[in-house]
């Protein structure tokens, strides 16, 4: 149980497109999704916590107009990089809150998708 | 405000010697605690992770971590590593307090040294 999935695992866009990342809950509901980025050989770090049926709340420093985050429904969240350059390639994960338990609990942390931008 | 100190940015060792990873946090309230470990290009799994009771928690793959308040450390050990156990090791912590936030330290890389 407790399975998060991330699509697609890895992508390569051009500079100046648009990349869409799911997040999905499998098996559970997810009121909260996190999503994290990752550089090489450092540590995640929380871009934005993103909140079903209402806005994401972005960490400082984190530009929502180019890191839109949607959380459509209880299973999905979805992060879209616009307008990507170089420097937004990385290692983006996303996390979910199993919304059944109450109070503070693990994060189901996705595999991961790998972002590189040409 | 929370942060996870991970002194060791790399750890070698030998295949079947014991391992400790350190993480200390600091906090001024109560705290969970978790360590993830991360294969090449994957996400994080959990290895375990303290969230009251026994200050011994013993988690998945051999792997063990002691909560010591006094100290505010957290740190992991294993007995007898195996060279599968090579990867990036993660403290985390959270609390009440902040909510679902997560404060991940900077990661320990283990070397399993055949």
């Amino acid at each position: 149980g407790a399975v998060v999935s991330q699509h697609p695992s890895r992508v390569i866009c051009k500079s100046g497109t648009s990349v869409k990342i799911e997040c999905r809950s499998l098996d559970f509901q997810a009121t909260t999704m996190f999503w994290y980025r990752q550089f090489p050989k450092q540590s995640l770090m929380l871009m934005a916590t993103s909140n079903e049926g209402s806005k994401a709340t972005y960490e400082q420093g984190v530009e929502k107009d180019k890191f839109l985050i949607n959380h459509a429904s209880l299973t999905l969240s979805t992060l879209t990089v616009t307008s990507a350059h170089p420097e937004d390639s990385s290692f983006y994960i996303c996390s979910a809150r199993d919304s059944g338990r109450g109070g503070i609990y693990e994060q189901y942390f996705g595999p991961g998708t790998r972002l590189t931008v040409t | 405000a929370q942060s996870v100190t991970q002194l060791d940015s790399q750890v070698p060792v030998f295949e079947e010697a014991p391992v400790e990873l350190r993480c200390n946090y600091s906090s001024s309230v109560s705290v969970y605690l978790f360590w993830y470990v991360q294969y090449p290009n994957q996400g994080l799994q959990l290895l375990l992770k303290y969230l009251s009771g026994s200050t011994l928690v013993k988690g998945i793959n051999g792997f063990e971590a002691e909560f010591n308040k006094s100290q505010t450390s957290f740190h992991l050990r294993k007995p007898s590593v195996h060279i599968s156990d090579t990867a990036e090791y993660f403290c985390a912590v959270s609390d009440e307090y902040t909510g679902n936030q997560f404060y991940f330290g900077t990661g320990t890389s283990l070397t399993v040294i055949p």
